[in-house]
């Protein structure tokens, strides 16, 4: 069975600021993708970023990027030039087939 | 952009009744998928669904629920008689192949 664990359940920035989110798994498979989720208050589920497993290069989206560390199997999610926009709950999921697992979960607050 | 879409987006039950959920998944996916969240709590993997039929559950996926792809667009999932535990966001997502799955806005059911 897959778990995700994400063990900052609160962080904070400012505007502006640089923030990395951490995210560990553990997996059986060869074969995987890892996500981060944005959950904003609407509570609607937003794919932020993606990262297939056989591939060594870090995922970068925008201002999103992540840092792949397959053997360690940590996936850690960095947020640039932090917007007011960008509070919300932050998932780390990981997709073995079929499903997906999540983490708890980190909610991050950005002030300005 | 092609996006899954969810009605209704908030439903009140009594409990014991039956309520049935809808999602409207991206047309050209192949999977389909329900989670829930309690409020608080991580998103839990319901069922997967490919083919026409189950091709995953979960332990929380009892007999009291069910899922159809009643024509070729719509895919519902039916609660039989719920419970007050039951309460929770319910999110549809679909996806092309088994890696990237993509969620609706989600409903948010209240049994009293």
């Amino acid at each position: 069975a897959q778990t995700v664990t994400q063990s900052q359940p609160e962080m904070s920035v400012q505007e502006a600021e640089t923030v990395t989110l951490s995210c560990t798994y553990d997996t059986s498979e060869n074969n995987y993708y890892l996500f981060w989720y944005k959950q904003p208050p609407s509570r609607q589920m937003i794919l932020v970023i993606r990262q297939e497993a056989y591939k060594q290069q870090n995922a970068t989206e925008n201002r999103f990027s992540v840092n792949f560390q397959k053997a360690a199997k940590s996936f850690s999610l960095k947020i640039s030039d932090s917007q007011l926009g960008d509070t919300a709950m932050y998932f780390c999921a990981h997709a073995g087939y079929s499903t997906l697992t999540f983490g708890k979960g980190t909610m991050l607050l950005v002030s300005p | 952009e092609p996006e899954v879409t969810q009605t209704p987006s908030h439903q009140v039950t009594q409990m014991g009744q039956e309520v049935i959920l809808r999602c409207v998944p991206i047309s050209n996916h192949l999977y389909f998928y329900w989670y829930r969240q309690i409020l608080g709590q991580k998103v839990e993997f319901l069922v997967s669904f490919y083919n026409n039929e189950i091709s995953e559950k979960s332990e929380i996926f009892d007999d009291q629920f069910s899922v159809e792809r009643p024509d070729g667009s719509n895919f519902t999932l039916k609660i039989r008689s719920t419970k007050l535990e039951d309460s929770a966001m319910y999110f549809c997502a679909s996806s092309e192949g088994w890696e990237t799955q993509y969620f609706g806005p989600g409903t948010r059911l209240l049994v009293l």
